[in-house]
């Protein structure tokens, strides 16, 4: 049963501490995505990785880090340097980067900052 | 950065076809547009994507414009479980940049 797992589906933290959500993919995708989305708004992209231990920047990057050891696992920390870290976020993967593929998504981690 | 635009919201009754607008005026040429809809608390679920000819699948039919400036999201019976936030974006080698998405409500 292919497909993407987030978990966990519900996530708290403290302010000032740093957490990570993990995504994985049994597609055998090679590119991978995390995005966020606030509420009534669209999802806005974090960082996005076309192979293995290689990864770039998104459109809001800041506060973020990344590592893909992994072609399966593409794992998201949010650090304290976020400002505003309480969101939805989702992780996405595609066979290839290229525009003619769709991007499969996960279920979604709901992190809230207490 | 190639954009879209899409209304806030639609209705439709149940039973007939909806037709989902997006313009999209500074598409580039190695852009595919996407569409996918999301349900609340859930990832995005992808519809259906087409560059330059109309594509049909089960879910849905795309309608694009012959200059590209414009497609259209065709379901042709909408059901209730149709309703949700239908996203039009543009996907170019490396990403997809979406807006706010049109939110459909489906009327018994």
């Amino acid at each position: 049963d292919g497909g993407i797992t987030q978990s966990p589906k519900y996530l708290f933290r403290k302010e000032g501490q740093n957490v990570t959500l993990s995504c994985e993919q049994n597609l055998n995708h090679d590119a991978m995505y995390w995005y966020r989305q606030d509420p009534g708004q669209g999802l806005r992209l974090i960082y996005y990785s076309q192979i293995v231990n290689d990864f770039q920047k998104g459109d809001i990057a800041e506060g973020y880090s990344v590592s893909r050891e992994k072609k399966e696992s593409f794992p998201l920390t949010v650090t304290s340097a976020q400002k505003n870290p309480t969101a939805f976020y989702l992780c996405a993967s595609a066979g290839t980067s290229g525009g003619y593929n769709e991007q499969f998504f996960g279920p979604g981690t709901r992190l809230t900052v207490l | 950065d190639a954009k879209t635009t899409q209304p806030n919201s639609m209705e439709s009754n149940e039973e007939e076809p909806v037709h989902l607008p997006c313009n999209h005026s500074t598409i580039s040429g190695t852009d595919y547009i996407h569409w996918y809809r999301q349900l609340p608390s859930q990832g995005p679920e992808y519809v259906i994507h087409g560059l330059t000819s109309n594509v049909n699948n089960r879910m849905a039919s795309l309608a694009i414009a012959e200059d590209r400036k414009s497609s259209t999201l065709i379901l042709h019976r909408a059901t209730l479980r149709d309703a949700a936030v239908y996203y039009c974006i543009l996907r170019d080698l490396v990403d997809m940049r979406f807006g706010a998405g049109t939110r459909l409500t489906v009327k018994p």
